[in-house]
């Protein structure tokens, strides 16, 4: 079945820098790659998403790529921000049953 | 546009009781998922419902874990009995079904179970 990896576990930023997270993802069937932000005793919220026929996608101060040859995607935020500051997760889903396969987690701290 | 619902909120029991979790999705939402989301980790997919129909139930512990849907919209999740192991983060999501793809999340139920 399909393993979504993660990293980096924990990454801490200096406000206004850019912050990279990057997943790798094992079933080249997977089409469809999420990424959700989860802020303390909230659920996770949909930032931005990209499907595997487009390689990159942008949203203000967040941006997706993906690598389909290589099988990875990644997170970009630009200019960040004390909000920023939360869990981030990637996730893979295939067209069979549009399951989320979950990557471990990302601990985003902006330093003021 | 009102959001995913979850109640309780937080719940506190003893183990071997019994917990009872209650999801109603965005209106028109066709799909429900439900997670557990144990401290640190990613959401571990229980069930997933499409209208009151069992989609794919294969990680939900059915010894214990009980979940129906019985008119396509609300959900309700059961634990009985409950075990320590059971202490997480519940989560419910929704989806509007038919290729679309997006799954957004309510704010959860935490359970401790002592």
């Amino acid at each position: 079945g399909e393993n979504v990896e993660q990293h980096p576990s924990t990454l801490s930023v200096q406000e206004g820098d850019s912050a990279v997270i990057k997943c790798t993802y094992s079933d080249s069937a997977s089409n469809y790659f999420p990424w959700y932000k989860q802020e303390l005793g909230k659920g996770p919220q949909l930032i931005i998403d990209i499907r595997s026929n487009v390689g990159e996608k942008k949203d203000q101060r967040i941006a997706v790529t993906l690598n389909k040859t290589a099988k990875h995607f990644s997170l970009h935020i630009t200019e960040t921000q004390p909000e920023d500051s939360a869990v981030y997760f990637c996730a893979a889903s295939m067209q069979s049953n549009y399951q989320l396969i979950w990557g471990a987690g990302t601990k985003l701290i902006i330093k003021p | 546009e009102a959001g995913v619902a979850q109640s309780p909120r937080y719940k506190i029991i003893e183990k071997r009781q019994s917990v009872a979790f209650w999801c109603n999705p965005i209106s028109g939402h066709a799909t429900l998922y439900w997670y557990q989301q144990i401290l640190g980790q990613g959401p571990k997919l229980l069930i997933q419902f499409q209208n009151n129909g069992v989609v794919d139930d294969s990680q939900l512990p059915k010894d214990r874990f009980s979940a129906e849907r019985l008119k396509g919209v609300d959900s309700t999740l059961k634990i009985q009995p409950a075990k320590l192991e059971d202490s997480a983060v519940y989560l419910c999501a929704s989806s509007l079904g038919q290729g679309n793809r997006e799954q957004y999340f309510g704010p959860g139920t935490r359970l401790t179970v002592t």
